[in-house]
């Protein structure tokens, strides 16, 4: 089956620190690959996507590009903010049948200042 | 506009007790999802509603959770017979996916349920 696998938090950074969050996956077709965030006290939000191989999706500074060939689909950011500080899942959701998205287990962030 | 809408946002309740979760999708949204996240784990696919086409139920853990949806409207899930293990946030999304597009999941606030 499906399964998406992330590195293990808390990952602690001194704001301004680059990130890497890393995330792997394994699945039977051609998936579309997500990032989603929960900052505290707050849902689960959709911070970026990528829907088939070398895309690369970016938004609030944030990038990952979908390598096929490594089935992966890290998770960057130059520049953390302290206001980046939240658990962040990575994603996938087959091409086809079920739509349900299978979620990694997450990673914490904590940016300190 | 309005979000995924889910109620209530906190529960707490009696082991063997039965519980109702309900879920107020984007107006507009056919398909909708129910999700589980146990406390520092990912959230756990339970069940999915597409239109009205058959639910897929295969992420439901025992025949204690059930679903329903009426439509492209409000979904419930209930859990009978509540165990200790039920104890998570149930998260609901909707998409206004289907079959052939790709579009993402909104999530709701979560339900978190307590299990005495």
């Amino acid at each position: 089956g499906d399964s998406v696998t992330q590195m293990e938090g808390p990952v602690t950074l001194s704001e301004e620190a680059f990130l890497t969050i890393n995330c792997t996956y394994t699945a039977t077709g051609y998936p579309s690959l997500f990032w989603y965030v929960q900052y505290p006290g707050e849902g689960l939000q959709l911070l970026l996507k990528a829907t088939k191989a070398d895309d690369k999706g970016s938004n609030k500074g944030f990038e990952a590009t979908y390598r096929k060939e490594t089935t992966s689909f890290h998770l960057e950011k130059g520049s953390v903010q302290v206001s980046d500080s939240a658990v962040y899942f990575c994603a996938l959701r087959e091409g086809t049948g079920r739509r349900a998205l299978t979620f990694g287990s997450g990673t914490r962030l904590q940016v300190q200042p | 506009g309005a979000g995924v809408s889910q109620s209530p946002s906190n529960k707490v309740t009696e082991k063997g007790k039965d519980v109702e979760l309900r879920c107020d999708p984007i107006s507009g949204h056919t398909a909708l999802y129910w999700y589980r996240q146990r406390l520092g784990q990912g959230l756990e696919f339970l069940i999915y509603f597409q239109g009205n086409s058959a639910p897929d139920k295969s992420g439901l853990p025992s025949d204690r959770f059930s679903a329903e949806r009426t439509g492209e409207s409000v979904s419930t899930l209930t859990i009978q017979r509540t165990q200790q293990e039920d104890s998570a946030v149930y998260l609901c999304a909707s998409s206004s996916n289907t079959v052939s597009s790709n579009q993402p999941q909104h999530f709701g606030d979560g339900t978190r349920l307590s299990i005495l």
